[in-house]
């Protein structure tokens, strides 16, 4: 199985900031990468897709760059709704891997 | 636009469970279906998912031959039998749609509608 491994874990960061969160695939992907934001006691929400295109109603400060190993969310001005989980999600064979998550934290 | 799970609870080691997932407002027909979990204070895991037509179905290692995924598209209802569980079980279950969007003759997954999630807690 291709392993995907997030960093940070965590991290915090304040209001205006620009915060990157990146994901690095145990192999090639292509640009077969979808990110997802969890917000406490809730279920996960599409952000970016195909490594680079936004999900619809997703704020256009969010963005998703990479293909083959490496890939990054950024997120350009945090906003307080974006304090949450961020994770990877491959899509490129099976079985599909998440990674391990990155938890942005208010400063 | 919905997604709900039932069928979550607690059972015992090796026991069975069947979780369901009922879909609303969208073309659930013309879906992959997917099953994620997130074990207790844990990361998401992708567990299943199935075809349009339920021709297809993929599961990660962990389940295989303990797991089974269908569905009932004239009920708009996604499934998911699980026996001989394990503690190692113990999660929230989501379902999720996958929109499935073509680029350039690429198919990429969305999973852009989830459901709320049901508890399954394996425990004697």
């Amino acid at each position: 199985a291709i392993q995907m491994t997030q960093s940070p874990s965590s991290l915090s960061a304040s209001v205006g900031d620009r915060v990157t969160i990146t994901c690095r695939a145990s192999q090639a992907i292509r640009n077969e990468l979808g990110w997802y934001q969890q917000k406490p006691g809730k279920a996960p929400k599409l952000v970016i897709y195909a490594a680079s295109s936004l999900q619809g109603g997703v704020p256009s400060r969010f963005s998703g760059s990479g293909s083959g190993t490496d890939f990054t969310l950024t997120i350009s001005g945090l906003q307080p709704e974006d304090f949450a989980t961020y994770y990877c999600l491959q899509d490129y064979n099976y079985p599909r891997t998440f990674g391990q998550g990155t938890k942005v934290e208010i400063k | 636009v919905q997604l709900v799970e039932s069928g979550g609870g607690l059972v015992q080691p090796g026991g069975s469970l069947r979780l369901s997932c009922e879909a609303s407002g969208l073309t659930f027909s013309s879906s992959w279906m997917n099953w994620v979990r997130q074990a207790p204070g844990k990361g998401l895991e992708w567990v299943a998912n199935i075809y349009s037509d339920g021709s297809e179905k993929h599961y990660v290692d962990s389940v295989k031959g303990r797991f089974t995924i269908s569905r009932d598209n004239a009920k708009n209802s996604l499934y998911l039998q699980m026996n001989s569980l394990r503690a190692e079980d113990t999660a929230v279950y989501y379902c999720a749609r996958d929109r499935d969007i073509m680029l350039m003759d690429v198919w990429y997954d969305a999973f852009d509608i989830w459901g709320q999630g049901t508890m399954v807690t394996v425990s004697s």
